[in-house]
């Protein structure tokens, strides 16, 4: 299995510019999530989806979105990129499940935006 | 608003020596705790939760203290080693919801020889 992977790894934008970050879990997830990363601010959640079709919003949601067409995939679109949003992208999925214990994280997709 | 503080922001240990690392959270609806490790360059990886029914919790090396009353919960590393040095995010979230979480500010462990 591959877990999370995140496409593409580094990325470097133009202010103005939009993007897709790609986000895709081979372990038959339902919940998957995105959080940004800055320095001194640890992970803070954008949005998250509980299953297909279904998405919500975050701590941080502005200037992204999101839709979640199957269990596999969930992308991040930025639609018009700022220097405000150069940080480093985490996806993550885990279980719904009462028991479930752990989420999975991805290696990141860190982006410049200049 | 930072519902999860953590504390210290760095960390210096010796080998073999004991690291402790705070968080104290706001919300009281929290009911799951993870302690999150990450390395340079990769993502964060689970280390080790509690969830607030238990006072502690420990894998290995590693030790949950939960105080329910205070809204704490701390993280020990017993022995500490080289190998340990990385960040490590607390975190807090609920049952069920294990990718929907409120992290802590991180703290940047090293453990020197």
């Amino acid at each position: 299995n591959a877990g999370v992977t995140q496409t593409p790894k580094f990325q470097v934008l133009k202010t103005g510019q939009s993007m897709t970050l790609q986000c895709a879990q081979d372990m038959n997830h339902e919940y998957m999530s995105w959080y940004r990363q800055d320095p001194g601010m640890g992970l803070r959640l954008i949005h998250y989806s509980v299953g297909a079709g279904i998405t919500d919003q975050g701590e941080v949601p502005n200037g992204y979105n999101v839709s979640r067409s199957t269990t596999e995939d969930f992308p991040l679109r930025l639609l018009s990129a700022a220097p405000s949003q150069t940080s480093v992208y985490f996806c993550a999925s885990s279980r719904l499940d009462i028991w479930n214990t752990e989420a999975f994280f991805g290696q990141g997709t860190r982006l410049t935006v200049v | 608003q930072q519902q999860v503080k953590q504390s210290p922001q760095s960390l210096i240990v010796q080998k073999g020596g004991i690291s402790i690392i705070n968080c104290a959270y706001e919300n009281t609806a929290f009911d799951y705790f993870p302690w999150y490790q990450q390395f340079p360059g990769k993502g964060p990886a689970l280390l080790i939760a509690i969830r607030p029914d238990v006072s502690e919790k420990k894998e290995g090396r590693f030790t949950i203290s939960f105080n329910k009353s205070a809204k704490q919960f701390s993280l020990h590393i017993m022995d500490s080693q080289p190998g340990d040095s990385a960040t490590y995010f607390c975190a807090a979230g609920y049952t069920g919801t294990a990718s929907k979480l409120t992290f802590g500010t991180g703290t940047r462990l090293q453990v020197t020889l």
